[in-house]
């Protein structure tokens, strides 16, 4: 079964511009969850959707966004950017409550 | 309020020594802990989970893991480290407020030294 991908891997962005991040679930699994990784925040939940709506939503600015589509894949968006949204996105995706399987993370640069 | 703790930076090991990441957690309830494991550029990794049961959890490439209620603490071994075994150890608790959020460590970075 593949696992859960996420698109692009790398992006470079200028302060003010927007992005979009894209994630594919593992087959089957309903729940997509969101997390930023930086150095010095460490893991930090954003958002988790299931069944196209979202069901929590970490402590982030509203230039934080996402969706998810009705074959579970999962887009985030964050406006406005900020040289302090550089970081490792990473999505999750889960079957059952507790068991959490990660992407790759995509990797956003912001000059 | 729910939280993890991970109090070591860096855990530096010899290999074929046992190794050992500590963890303690604080939560409301009965905890859902995991260890997840991260390689440069990548992913997390899922290790192993505790939910219910034997308090001993065998996970993924040899680790296994101690849940110790009264300690409040799930610290992850491994009996012989592997070079291979150097990365950055997640230790996560999960938010038992109904919704799919994992509240993560801050991480401890294990180099094993040949």
């Amino acid at each position: 079964k593949a696992g859960v991908t996420q698109t692009p891997r790398y992006l470079i962005k200028t302060r003010g511009q927007q992005v979009t991040l894209s994630c594919s679930p593992i087959s089957g699994h309903r729940s997509v969850s969101w997390y930023q990784q930086t150095p010095g925040q460490g893991l930090q939940f954003l958002f988790e959707y299931f069944s196209e709506t979202q069901r929590n939503k970490g402590n982030f600015p509203g230039r934080f966004s996402g969706r998810q589509f009705s074959n579970s894949r999962s887009e985030m968006n964050v406006s406005t950017l900020e040289l302090g949204d550089s970081a490792l996105y990473l999505c999750a995706s889960s079957l059952v409550r507790n068991e959490q399987f990660f992407g790759p993370g995509t990797r956003l640069t912001v000059l | 309020a729910q939280s993890v703790a991970q109090p070591e930076d860096q855990v530096n090991v010899a290999e074929g020594n046992p190794l050992t990441v500590k963890c303690t957690y604080s939560v409301s309830g009965n905890p859902y802990l995991f260890w997840y494991v991260q390689y440069p550029n990548r992913g997390l990794q899922f290790l192993l989970k505790y939910i219910t049961g034997d308090n001993l959890v065998k996970g993924s490439y040899g680790f296994e893991a101690e849940f110790n209620k009264s300690q409040t603490s799930f610290h992850l071994k491994k009996p012989s480290a592997l070079v291979s075994d150097s990365a950055l150890y997640f230790c996560a608790v999960y938010f038992s407020g109904g919704y799919n959020k994992l509240i993560f460590g801050a991480g401890t970075r294990l180099a094993v030294h040949p």
